[in-house]
């Protein structure tokens, strides 16, 4: 079965300090990666994708993340982090096309530090 | 265009009623996926609807139903609830072709006391 592990659950960085955010995939085909943030009382929206076209994929808010298949990892990243950083991220994978269902790590909480 | 929106935001309810939840998909969008989203279990896969049929289940029980009308949008029913149905149940749309994310509404928080 499909499952993405993300590593802490809490991870706090300096604001202007480098962001990153650990998630390792199980699947035996590359899959479809994402990572979604989520906002207190909110839904979730999509920092960025992997769907085999890049090994790095850039996204919104100065997010980018890798996929490499030898380490089956997508770890997020941003070079210098930001008070509005402060959320909550969860990594995904989903198998392929006609089946959509999003299969999600435990979430990482992000605190941004003054 | 307007996203996903969902209706209501907030719903309280007792044990042993039942709820319906009720989710737009942004326009165009034929495939909409619900989640259960609590502290204890995270994010969980409910169903997906695609062009009317349930296309994909998660592992909950009998209780837990949906639709998807001709227009798209969907609803979910639970019956019977009980305390651990708590959560913020998320709407989600996407075009459903190869490599597309994706949407999600704002959730509907249940309450269930």
């Amino acid at each position: 079965a499909q499952s993405v592990t993300q590593l802490g659950s809490h991870v706090s960085v300096s604001e202007g300090a480098l962001v990153l955010l650990r998630c390792n995939y199980s699947s035996s085909v590359p899959p479809y990666l994402f990572w979604y943030v989520q906002y207190p009382n909110q839904g979730l929206q999509l920092l960025l994708k992997y769907t085999s076209a890049a090994t790095l994929v850039k996204g919104i808010n100065g997010f980018e993340a890798e996929f490499k298949k030898s380490e089956t990892s997508f770890h997020l990243t941003k070079p210098s982090a930001h008070m509005s950083d402060a959320a909550e991220y969860f990594c995904a994978v989903r198998k392929n096309f006609g089946n959509e269902k999003l299969t999600f790590g435990t979430g990482t909480r992000l605190t941004i530090i003054p | 265009k307007a996203g996903v929106t969902q209706t209501p935001r907030y719903l309280i309810k007792t044990r042993g009623q039942q709820v319906t939840l009720s989710c737009s998909p942004i326009s165009g969008h034929r495939s909409v996926s619900w989640y259960q989203q609590t502290p204890g279990q995270g994010l969980q896969f409910l169903f997906e609807y695609f062009s009317e049929t349930q296309r994909n289940k998660g592992n909950f029980p009998g209780r837990f139903s949906g639709r998807q009308f001709s227009n798209s949008r969907s609803e979910m029913n639970v019956s019977t609830l009980e305390l651990g149905d708590s959560a913020l149940y998320l709407c989600a749309s996407t075009p459903g072709q190869p490599g597309n994310e994706q949407f999600f509404g704002p959730g509907t928080r249940l309450t269930v006391l």
